[in-house]
């Protein structure tokens, strides 16, 4: 039971490149969220999605985009790179169904570099 | 919308010294909370949740009590060592449709 895998851990990206970052979880939860934590800051959400096929801006969405094509991937799509993107990615997933939840359970993180 | 407010940091303390880390959120409906911790250059770990009100989460002597009535999840430890040196995230599943909302983080430093 692998939990929420993300690739690659690291990368290094020249200003106006693109990239995807992939992030896979193998317990069929329905939630999967993007995060990205700058040098000592908070989590900052990018997207969620809430199942299959549907997928919700959080709180800094620009110059990002996601697609949620099936229950285990949530992969993350950075347009025109640039160096405000330099930061740690973490994807996450819980189970949501209705009022009851599991926690949610976190990738190893993507440490991305734009220069 | 729903969000968490926690207290800010950096927190200094004394090996063995009590610890406190006040979290307070808003909610609307039935929200779970959960603290987490990053130690340096890691991702995230749960430390403790609690998914209703009075439930009471502990591990690793951390303790937090889900308190609806003050809409409160403090973080707790009775003696805290070098080694919980890290960062700690308080965070709410549910209310709001299922987001996952993090509060901004507490660093904690210990020192012997």
């Amino acid at each position: 039971n692998a939990g929420v895998t993300q690739t690659p851990k690291f990368r290094i990206l020249k200003i106006g490149q693109s990239m995807t970052l992939q992030c896979a979880q193998d317990m069929n939860h329905n939630y999967m969220y993007w995060y990205r934590q700058d040098p000592g800051m908070g989590l900052k959400l990018i997207y969620y999605s809430v199942g299959a096929g549907i997928t919700d801006k959080g709180e800094v969405p620009n110059g990002y985009n996601v697609s949620r094509s099936t229950t285990e991937d949530f992969p993350l799509r950075l347009e025109l790179a640039a160096p405000s993107q330099t930061s740690v990615y973490f994807c996450a997933s819980s189970l949501v169904l209705g009022r009851w939840n599991t926690e949610a359970f976190f990738g190893q993180g993507t440490r991305l570099t734009v220069v | 919308g729903d969000s968490v407010t926690q207290m800010e940091g950096p927190v200094t303390l004394s090996e063995e010294a009590f610890l406190t880390i006040n979290c307070t959120y808003t909610a609307t409906g039935y929200p779970s909370l959960f603290w987490y911790v990053q130690y340096p250059g890691e991702g995230l770990q749960l430390l403790l949740k609690a998914t209703k009100a009075d439930d009471k989460g502990s591990n690793k002597g951390f303790e937090a009590t889900y308190r609806k009535e003050t809409t409160s999840f403090h973080l707790e430890k009775g003696s805290v060592q070098v080694s919980d040196s890290a960062v700690y995230f308080c965070a709410l599943i549910g209310g709001q449709g299922g987001k996952l909302i993090f509060g901004q983080g507490t660093e904690l430093s210990v020192k012997p």
